[in-house]
């Protein structure tokens, strides 16, 4: 299994705390992303990074942030949270970008009252 | 438009029998990458096999095989004897392009399989 590791698992907050999630690899891989899930929705990109300091949007990237400033490690930021950010909160890594597989992490529920 | 596209949101199968999960994409570039992936019950998300569009030949690993029809812009699982382990949502995925910047996933809405003895 890659090692991959998110911290909180869970987490209960309210709407307009800030939450970061933070994703921790041991894999020394280049590429890390954050997606969520929800029902009826697979997967969505929020954000990734190419490398550290070197991150991009994805397609539901309103009210998020991101930060890496090291290779192993890279936060997720909900700055005011909302109801509608109630998800699962995966983050995942690959090597070279390109052709690799990317694999993922256990995965964060958040819930948002 | 949906690029990826599930269309059995739901399918049984009798253990020690073949399933098919069906997937089809939509994408106008020629380099891209398909992927299967296993989610249970537990949560977490398990990569089962990748088939890239230049590849001539089906993708298999173990009980998975890809059956990729190009033309068709399809990349149906088939998993052959079914264990009632493989009980899970079942996502597929694809990626577009080739590049340092454009390693993106698009995923379907997945499709539950359920494994009875």
């Amino acid at each position: 299994d890659a090692g991959i590791t998110q911290s909180p698992r869970h987490k209960v907050t309210e709407t307009g705390t800030p939450v970061t999630l933070r994703c921790h690899q041991t894999e020394n891989h280049r590429y890390m992303y954050w997606y969520r899930q929800d029902p009826g929705h697979g997967l969505r990109l929020i954000h990734y990074s190419y490398g550290v300091k070197d991150t991009d949007k994805g397609e539901v990237s309103d009210g998020y942030s991101v930060s890496r400033s090291k290779t192993e490690d890279f936060l997720l930021t909900l700055e005011s949270a909302t109801s509608s950010q109630t998800s699962v909160y995966f983050c995942a890594i690959s090597g070279q970008g390109g052709q690799e597989t990317q694999y993922f992490g256990p995965g964060t529920r958040l819930l948002v009252l | 438009a949906q690029k990826i596209t599930q269309t059995q949101p739901g399918m049984f199968v009798q253990e020690k029998e073949a399933v098919t999960l069906d997937c089809t994409y939509d994408t106008s570039d020629p380099s891209y990458g398909l992927f299967w992936y296993k989610q249970p019950s537990s949560g977490e998300m398990i990569f089962l096999i990748y088939q890239g569009s230049y590849d001539q030949q089906n993708a298999t690993e173990g009980r998975y095989s890809l059956n990729f029809q190009k033309a068709r812009k399809s990349a149906n699982l088939v998993i052959s004897a079914s264990q009632l382990g493989d009980s899970a949502m079942y996502f597929c995925a694809m990626r577009e392009g080739l590049g340092p910047n454009t390693d993106k996933l698009i995923f379907g809405t997945g499709t539950r399989l359920q494994v009875f003895p």
